[in-house]
């Protein structure tokens, strides 16, 4: 069956430097991948997607790779901030309904 | 601005109460899904919609059931309440993909405590 992994539960990083969070998968192909920020307490909020045939993708201080031989995606923050502190998913988008990782909690420190 | 809204942000029943959670999207989305989240456990897909008066179950129906009868409400019901159903409940909603991918968007959440 699908399965997605989203490396670490929680990453703390200091205030100014890149984060890097990684979302790994097997037994799937998606023809693409999305990122979306969850605070706590709230629903997730979609950021970024990326196509099986790009392989970087960027948004202000978000970049997001995708590898389809490695099946892996990781998404940095430049210059992260105390703000950029909750919990990022990831989803693979094929023909089915979207399959989310269980997250990474990110804490940046002032 | 887009909005998937759900009829409450917390909710206390009891054992064996039937619950009603509604969910309304305002996009005309074809597709409505119904997740729940626990610490640890991540989204977990309960039921999804493609269409009016069409669901699908997900990975965890059961103890579930659902309700589309109009395009922009799908509700989620607890026949019978059970504590293990305590738990944060998420509406979402997606247009069809029609070979592109589409952002999913998600209403604030039902925090359920059954009690």
């Amino acid at each position: 069956s699908q399965k997605i992994e989203q490396n670490s539960e929680a990453l703390n990083i200091q205030e100014g430097k890149t984060a890097t969070l990684t979302c790994n998968y097997t037994n799937y192909s998606p023809a693409y991948l999305q990122w979306y920020r969850q605070d706590p307490g709230r629903g997730p909020v979609f950021l970024l997607l990326i196509r099986e045939n790009e392989k970087e993708k960027r948004k202000e201080r978000l970049k997001v790779t995708f590898d389809t031989t490695l099946k892996q995606s990781l998404f940095h923050i430049t210059a992260s901030q105390p703000a950029d502190s909750a919990t990022y998913l990831c989803a693979l988008d094929g023909d089915t309904p979207l399959v989310f990782g269980k997250g990474t909690r990110l804490s940046v420190i002032a | 601005d887009v909005k998937v809204t759900q009829s409450s942000r917390y909710l206390v029943k009891r054992t064996g109460e039937k619950v009603f959670l509604e969910c309304v999207q305002d996009m005309d989305h074809e597709n409505m899904f119904w997740y729940r989240q626990d610490p640890g456990l991540g989204l977990r897909l309960i039921y999804f919609s493609y269409d009016v008066k069409m669901k699908e179950k997900g990975d965890i129906p059961e103890g579930y059931s659902v309700s589309r009868e109009k395009k922009e409400r799908f509700s989620l019901i607890l026949e019978s309440a059970s504590t293990n159903q305590t738990s944060m409940y998420l509406c979402a909603s997606r247009p069809s993909g029609g070979g592109f991918s589409y952002e999913q968007y998600f209403g604030p959440g039902t925090r359920l405590t059954v009690t």
